[in-house]
């Protein structure tokens, strides 16, 4: 079936350092992947849309400036977490559409997720 | 707006016996899709069940099904002989045929006892 890593699994960051994580598509093409922030108890916040080849969209509310995303191939997307601070400390999950597969089913596939603790 | 909403926070149910999780959503949209994704504690999003708006039949996923009642927007999960390794957090999720982006709903935490 689709599978969707993400690396790395945690990080621990110094605040004022940036992060970078990856969410890769490993047996399919994804045009489209998403990133999502998930506090403790609580539900899934779309961040920003990420298309191959263009600019992310961003949701209202969320610093484009500070949260950098990538998606340079079909297979790829990153998301950078600049001057990390405490309070970007979270559990962040993208999930990608299978281009083929999206138009039967709309249905996207979950990275097991990254938590990042910023001290 | 698009909305979903989870009514029930927690839920427990003794192991082999029969739980629903409630789900409401509201839109305006005459085509779209609902899903039902369980996080573990592990927090790898799993897709439970799936539904198609414009399917009448309710779907069916082994112990897992649903009674989708499109006219009150209604999307509920059951879940049959429920078992320890279900214990987990349920997300109800909603999207349109016309835009990619997922609305879930806020979660209900289902613990099953043994």
């Amino acid at each position: 079936g689709a599978v969707v890593s993400q690396h790395p699994s945690w990080v621990i960051c110094k605040s004022g350092t940036s992060v970078k994580i990856e969410c890769r598509s490993l047996d399919f093409q994804a045009t489209t992947m998403f990133w999502y922030r998930q506090f403790p108890k609580q539900s899934l916040m779309l961040m920003a849309t990420s298309n191959e080849g263009s600019k992310a969209t961003y949701e209202q509310g969320v610093e484009k400036d500070k949260f950098l995303i990538n998606h340079a191939s079909l297979t790829l997307s990153t998301l950078t977490v600049t001057s990390a601070h405490p309070e970007d400390s979270s559990f962040y999950i993208c999930s990608a559409r299978d281009q083929i597969l999206a138009g039967l089913t709309n249905e996207q596939f979950f990275g097991p997720g990254t938590r990042l603790t910023v001290l | 707006a698009q909305t979903v909403t989870q009514s029930q926070p927690e839920m427990s149910v003794q192991e082999a016996e029969t739980v629903t999780l409630s789900c409401t959503y509201d839109t305006s949209e005459s085509n779209y899709y609902l899903f039902w994704y369980k996080q573990p504690p592990s927090r790898q999003m799993i897709l439970v069940i799936r539904q198609e708006a414009y399917k009448q039949q309710n779907a069916t996923e082994n112990r897992f099904s649903v009674n989708f009642q499109k006219a009150a927007k209604s999307f509920s999960l059951k879940i049959s002989d429920s078992q320890l390794g279900d214990t987990a957090m349920y997300f109800c999720a909603f999207i349109t045929s016309g835009t990619y982006k997922y609305i879930f709903g806020t979660g209900t935490r289902l613990k099953v006892l043994a």
